[in-house]
């Protein structure tokens, strides 16, 4: 019943390795988004795709890659992990009505880099 | 693009006093606002929202304002109770769609 789905939850790794967080949502939406939350609480857009086409990228090392297979989907791929990449990372959803956009956010990914 | 300010970062009040976080926004453009709670380990969820056609809306504890000729928004959180503790995010969205988190505000409510 999870309307947007994380995974994994927990990503502890070392510097210098590949990994990929996935996110599903079961809402229907159009576009979906990447933030990266750090300890400081700010929540930074990263990437936008609506109906699988990128829509927002915002000034993030290239080493973050965004993939969408469909528009359920939106996996974000991270190369060469570094130690200040470690944060919070939460995919969301969002559809507009009314004139009103309401994001639905992922459960999040705590990712730790050693 | 648009830039949102929040301010406080940080709100201790006592327990059923009031609380007000204030935001400005850059983009005259913008026509809607969003506030957003992100209780301790939890994901942000919206709580309220306001159109720019419309000076003021309350849903129970919570209000919000928007004043846009001076580009200000407020959210007012009455008779505060524990469970209001958590991060509070305001946000504009102007005519490009592309929502503006302000840096949030971290309320702690002291019994």
């Amino acid at each position: 019943d999870t309307a947007v789905s994380q995974t994994p939850k927990y990503l502890v790794t070392q510097m210098g390795n590949d990994k990929s967080i996935k996110c599903e949502q079961n809402l229907g939406h159009d576009t979906m988004y990447w933030y990266k939350q750090d300890s400081k609480k700010f929540l930074k857009i990263m990437f936008s795709y609506n109906n699988k086409e990128l829509i927002i990228n915002e000034t993030v090392p290239n080493r973050f890659s965004p993939k969408s297979p469909d528009k359920a989907h939106l996996n974000l791929h991270i190369n060469s992990l570094e130690l200040g990449d470690s944060a919070v990372y939460f995919c969301a959803s969002s559809h507009w009505r009314g004139g009103k956009e309401t994001q639905y956010f992922g459960p999040g990914t705590r990712l730790l880099v050693l | 693009g648009e830039n949102v300010e929040q301010h406080p970062s940080t709100l201790s009040v006592q327990e059923g006093d009031s609380a007000v976080i204030k935001c400005t926004y850059s983009d005259s453009a913008s026509n809607y606002f969003p506030w957003y709670k992100q209780e301790l380990g939890k994901r942000p969820q919206l709580i309220i929202d306001i159109r720019s056609n419309v000076g003021e809306k309350k849903d129970q504890r919570i209000a919000v304002t928007l004043n846009k000729t001076a580009k200000h928004f407020s959210l007012h959180i009455t008779e505060t109770q524990p469970e209001d503790s958590a991060v509070y995010f305001c946000a504009a969205v102007p005519n490009d769609y592309k929502l503006s988190f302000g840096a949030g505000t971290t309320v702690t409510v002291r019994a």
